[in-house]
């Protein structure tokens, strides 16, 4: 079955500045999808970002960017820009062949003014 | 944009209750799925459905049941609720099914199970 893991159960960052949210995850399989999701106080998931496993450039969506490193079976999300709106709790997922959503366990991300 | 909603943000039952949890979606998904969030935890999926009347068991979905009568409505059901189902339960729903496709959350209904 496939994992992902968030190393950092808490993170913090001072406004405008650029913080790295780790996720690794563990799968035998060649196409899959990963995605960042953003969980705000409201409670309400919201996507962020996702990566085509196949693709090797890495995506991208305005201040946020992701380090997709295949071969480490890596996905991190960079936040550039930090702002006090991103103060949230992100969640690292995985989506395979069978087109279930496998969740981490989430990382909350407190931005200091 | 699409709206998913659950019946109620937080509800209060006694152990033993039989307990409903609704959810709606307004964009014609195929798919909806029932996750419960604990902290530490990170999301689990409990049931999904790719149709109406279709349902496939998830990771946890002991002491759990489902009911998809019509398309944009999900239930998730407590048959007997007890203490360690207290919970935030997460509905969410995706047009198709494909990879690549993101899932549309309502806002959660957290549970108390008393």
């Amino acid at each position: 079955a496939q994992t992902v893991t968030q190393s950092q159960p808490e993170m913090s960052v001072q406004e405008a500045e650029t913080v790295t949210l780790s996720c690794t995850y563990d799968t035998s399989e060649s196409d899959y999808y990963l995605f960042w999701y953003k969980q705000p106080p409201s409670r309400q998931m919201i996507l962020v970002i996702r990566q085509e496993a196949y693709k090797q450039q890495n995506a991208t969506e305005n201040r946020f960017s992701v380090n997709f490193q295949k071969a480490a079976k890596s996905f991190s999300l960079k936040i550039s820009d930090s702002q006090l709106g991103d103060a949230a709790m992100y969640f690292c997922a995985y989506k395979g062949s069978n087109y279930k959503l496998t969740f981490g366990k989430g990382t909350l991300l407190t931005v200091n003014p | 944009d699409v709206k998913v909603t659950q019946s109620s943000r937080y509800l209060v039952k006694r152990t033993g209750e039989k307990v409903f949890l609704e959810c709606v979606q307004d964009m014609d998904h195929e798919n909806m799925f029932w996750y419960r969030q604990d902290p530490g935890l990170g999301l689990r999926l409990i049931y999904f459905s790719y149709d109406v009347k279709m349902k496939e068991k998830g990771d946890i979905p002991e002491g759990y049941s489902v009911s998809r009568e019509k398309k944009e409505r999900f239930s998730l059901i407590l048959e007997s609720a007890s203490t360690n189902q207290t919970s935030m339960y997460l509905c969410a729903s995706s047009l198709q099914g494909r990879p690549d496709e993101k899932l549309f959350f309502g806002s959660g209904t957290q549970l108390s199970v008393l």
